[in-house]
């Protein structure tokens, strides 16, 4: 099945600078690639994703990168803000997969 | 437009006894997943549900645990006879499509404690 892998596990970043986290994944089938942004007692709430026939996607502050050659995807935020701070979990699905999270990439943004 | 609705958001429980988590998915979506969050931890998938059919329930343990998602009414993931380690936070989430390539809207989960 497919393995998600997910760096760092923790980041902190001053306001205003910028936050990048990685992630890497097992199985070529997968062709969606989402990330959700938990905060602290709630549900994980899709933030952006990407499907494998672009390599490239933004929304304002956030974009997220694919490489399906080398099987990578991040997540770049810019601009931080401290509302920001949060549990991003990127993951993998597609086809008939179930969608496959990483483990987690806690954000502090430091005001 | 309620989104995904699960109940009870807190649960508490002694060892032995049993616990019920129910989940509404969204309107319009016929397709439900359960995950389990533990502590520090990512998202597990448990299991896929479309109406009256397990589709999916590879992330299951093997006993005391079931999941349905009856034609009328919400799913319901069921544990007997829980022990402290199953105390977690349990999400379901919904997608109109049942592929793994659609979005998935979560809920806003269920803690269960098991004392």
């Amino acid at each position: 099945g497919e393995n998600v892998e997910q760096h760092p596990s923790t980041l902190s970043v001053q306001e205003g600078d910028s936050a990048v986290i990685k992630c890497t994944y097992s199985d070529s089938a997968s062709n969606y690639f989402p990330w959700y942004k938990q905060e602290l007692g709630k549900g994980p709430q899709l933030i952006i994703d990407i499907r494998s026939n672009v390599g490239e996607k933004k929304d304002q502050r956030i974009a997220v990168t694919l490489n399906k050659t080398a099987k990578h995807f991040s997540l770049h935020i810019t601009e931080t803000q401290p509302e920001d701070s949060a549990v991003y979990f990127c993951a993998a699905g597609g086809g008939y997969q179930k969608v496959t999270f990483g483990i987690g990439t806690k954000l502090q943004v430091i005001p | 437009n309620a989104g995904v609705m699960q109940n009870p958001r807190h649960l508490v429980r002694r060892r032995g006894q049993e616990a019920r988590l129910r989940c509404s998915p969204m309107k319009g979506h016929s397709h439900v997943y359960w995950y389990r969050q533990l502590p520090e931890e990512g998202l597990k998938f448990m299991v896929y549900l479309q109406k009256e059919n397990i589709i999916d329930e590879s992330g299951m343990p093997k006993e005391r645990f079931s999941a349905e998602f009856p034609k009328e009414g919400p799913s319901i993931l069921r544990i007997q006879q829980v022990v402290r380690g199953d105390s977690a936070a349990y999400f379901c989430a919904s997608s109109r499509q049942g592929t793994g390539a659609n979005v998935l809207t979560f809920g806003a989960g269920s803690r269960l404690t098991v004392l």
